[in-house]
């Protein structure tokens, strides 16, 4: 079965820094884009980062002002998001999701296809 | 920046109705657009990318159509599971940001 797993919320001061990672499992991870999604409580679906396949090309939301930092390790089919200077507008379920197109053709669905259940990240003090 | 507008906000409708929700881009970005589905409590699920064409187990009642800046997710004839959030996203840059939300409920 084709899967995402989350984990590493948790409450977190202002200021403080957490990191989230993300265990695939079903494909071949090494082979797809990977990207991480956020939703802050009662609001919509905010796109965070997203990386390559093998991690050489990274791209960030502008709102994030370099806090954030998105990783993988493809020989453990993980997937982080580094998160450091935590703010309380940061409190959301956090995602990852697979960009449905793979292999150096990037062939198959331009869009998030599959997404894990989502880890929860809390800012307060 | 591209932004994504969806309209309407929200959508009264009852079973059986005709949805029809809108999405504008606020440049062309061709037809690389994709319509999600969120319910309550649940991660995002995909319903149709590159404008038109339908996600791998999706009913045929979701259709989606469009190109450029003005897209338009159908739902042909809604049944009860289908009341939820819509979200449109587009695709052409490398910041694929979402629009803000449909939010489809029962009349």
């Amino acid at each position: 079965e084709v899967q995402l797993v989350e984990s590493g919320g948790g409450l977190v001061k202002p200021g403080g820094s957490l990191r989230l990672s993300c265990a695939a499992s079903g494909f071949t991870f090494s082979s797809y884009i990977m990207n991480w999604v956020r939703q802050a409580p009662g609001k919509g679906l905010e796109w965070v980062s997203s990386i390559s396949s093998s991690g050489n090309y990274i791209y960030y939301a502008d709102s994030l002002k370099g806090r954030f930092t998105i990783s993988r390790d493809n020989a453990k089919n993980s997937l982080y998001l580094q998160m450091n200077s935590l703010r309380a507008e940061d409190t959301a379920v956090y995602y990852c999701a697979r960009d449905g197109r793979f292999g150096v053709a990037l062939v198959g669905p331009d869009a998030f296809d599959i997404w894990g259940q989502g880890t929860v990240v809390t800012v307060s003090s | 920046e591209i932004v994504l507008t969806q309209s309407p906000a929200t959508l009264s409708l009852s079973p059986g109705d005709r949805a029809t929700l809108s999405c504008r881009a606020s440049q062309s970005v061709s037809t690389y657009l994709a319509w999600y589905q969120q319910k309550p409590g649940q991660a995002p699920r995909l319903l149709i990318y590159d404008a038109s064409n339908r996600a791998t187990g999706i009913p045929p009642r979701f259709s989606g159509s469009g190109s450029g800046t003005d897209f338009t997710l159908t739902i042909s004839s809604l049944e009860p599971e289908d009341f939820a959030l819509y979200y449109c996203q587009q695709r052409s840059s490398n910041w694929p940001a979402f629009g803000q939300g449909t939010r489809l409920e029962i009349k």
